[in-house]
């Protein structure tokens, strides 16, 4: 039982460098989710996705795209990294039928800009 | 503004001591309210979901409850391993969904 696989699980990355964020679900949900997560903040939505080909923006999407070319694969890219992208981040998914379902989540990359 | 906010941020006790965590909200439209546990370097785990008020959920040591402004995790006689962190999260329409910043539970032997 993989459930929500996240890779890698730690990064430092150089201001202005990308990278590409790998979420992976094996439980055949249609919503995919990515979370950043501060400390002493709560989860921020980043990106959603309601199945292949579909995605949208959540609260704090600036700095991010998203692409959801599977039901299995929600991968998060980061194009030129700024020191306030420095956190943890989460990929989440939900079963389908309706959005209003518990998500199961990832343990997370923890990525440094420095 | 929706928004969502836990109390207390830390909350130590004694093994057997029971306590509550509380979650307060104020929303346009409450789809569900979902309560979650944080490991250290994990992610977040599903523990209940509530979706209208005077609905009460148990689950060995937690009992959640929800009225229309706040909900509670009551935890009963916790012990060591109930140490975490408790996360409540609001779904505010269909894809939205807030979450406080978390209450830290240590539980000492």
């Amino acid at each position: 039982n993989a459930g929500v696989t996240q890779t890698p699980k730690f990064r430092i990355l150089k201001i202005g460098q990308s990278m590409t964020l790998q979420c992976a679900q094996d439980m055949n949900h249609n919503y995919m989710y990515w979370y950043r997560q501060d400390p002493g903040m709560g989860l921020k939505l980043i990106y959603y996705s309601v199945g292949a080909g579909i995605t949208d923006k959540g609260e704090v999407p600036n700095g991010y795209n998203v692409s959801r070319s599977t039901t299995e694969d929600f991968p998060l890219r980061l194009e030129l990294a700024a020191p306030s992208q420095t956190s943890v981040y989460f990929c989440a998914s939900s079963p389908p039928g309706s959005s209003n379902q518990p998500q199961h989540f990832g343990d997370g990359t923890r990525l440094s800009i420095l | 503004e929706d928004q969502v906010t836990q109390s207390p941020e830390a909350l130590r006790l004694q093994e057997g001591e029971s306590s509550s965590l509380n979650c307060s909200y104020t929303v346009s439209g409450l789809r569900g309210l979902f309560w979650y546990r944080q490991d250290p370097g994990k992610g977040p785990e599903f523990l209940f979901t509530l979706y209208s008020a005077g609905e009460e959920k148990e689950k060995e040591r937690l009992k959640a409850t929800l009225t229309k402004k706040e909900s509670f995790l009551h935890i009963t006689a916790p012990k060591p391993e109930d140490s975490a962190t408790y996360l409540c999260a609001v779904q505010v329409n269909n894809n939205d969904m807030r979450f406080g910043a978390g209450t830290r539970l240590t539980v000492k032997p």
